[in-house]
């Protein structure tokens, strides 16, 4: 499953399947990314982070992607699994104290 | 995790009453946040200092107070003030500076009864 195009707050995705999560960032300064995972009732993870002067950066299952040029930011889960259920969130920090997160995207694994 | 613990995990406050929330940091970290997050939305910045004995306001600072007197500890007070205080508070803590991530605690979850 996947989410294109604009944010949505939530995306249902089959087990074994790859999900894409959009965030759309609002500074065009920023030159720093980072997703993160939050369980329910528990503080977020840091998942990947990317600087501006990237385009693509992969971890483990997971890959962001960076276009500048419409300020989007995206994360891309390969063989998505019970466990990756989560809500996931951007952040964009423009080089000062200040991260700066958007609204979420509630990600459920249907097995 | 990560080296921020937040205490206490359930916190119960009568209204008009101060509250003082926990957050110490192993990390040796000189930044430290406080976020607030209410249902479905995402995290809103608090207060956070950048060191010791100094600490500026976020976004929605009114009706909190910080201190910042050890590297290791940002306790955040919700007074009477804070019209709204039932919520989940997240301390992280960072590199100062920017440009990097913030760790974050598991969390506070107030309620106002």
């Amino acid at each position: 499953g996947e989410s294109v195009g604009l944010h949505l707050p939530t995306l249902s995705v089959q087990e074994g399947d790859n999900s894409i999560i959009n965030c759309a960032y609002s500074n065009s300064a920023s030159d720093y990314f980072i997703w993160y995972k939050q369980e329910s009732g528990k503080g977020p993870q840091f998942i990947i982070d990317i600087r501006s002067n990237m385009d693509k950066r992969q971890g483990q299952r997971v890959t962001v992607l960076l276009n500048k040029t419409v300020k989007h930011l995206s994360l891309q889960i390969a063989a998505t699994q019970p466990g990756d259920s989560a809500v996931y969130f951007c952040a964009e920090n423009m080089g000062d104290y200040k991260l700066s997160f958007g609204a979420g995207t509630t990600v459920t694994v249907r097995a | 995790d990560g080296g921020i613990t937040q205490s206490p995990k359930y916190l119960f406050r009568k209204e008009g009453q101060n509250v003082t929330l926990s957050c110490e940091q192993n990390l040796n970290h000189d930044a430290m946040y406080w976020y607030r997050q209410d249902p479905g939305q995402g995290l809103r910045l608090i207060y956070y200092s950048q060191i010791v004995n100094d600490f500026q306001k976020g976004d929605i600072a009114e009706g909190y107070s910080v201190s910042r007197e050890k590297k290791e500890s940002f306790p955040l007070t919700v007074t009477s003030a804070q019209k709204n205080p039932t919520a989940f508070y997240l301390c992280a803590a960072g590199r100062s500076g920017g440009g990097t991530e913030a760790f974050f605690g598991q969390g506070t979850r107030l309620t106002v009864v």
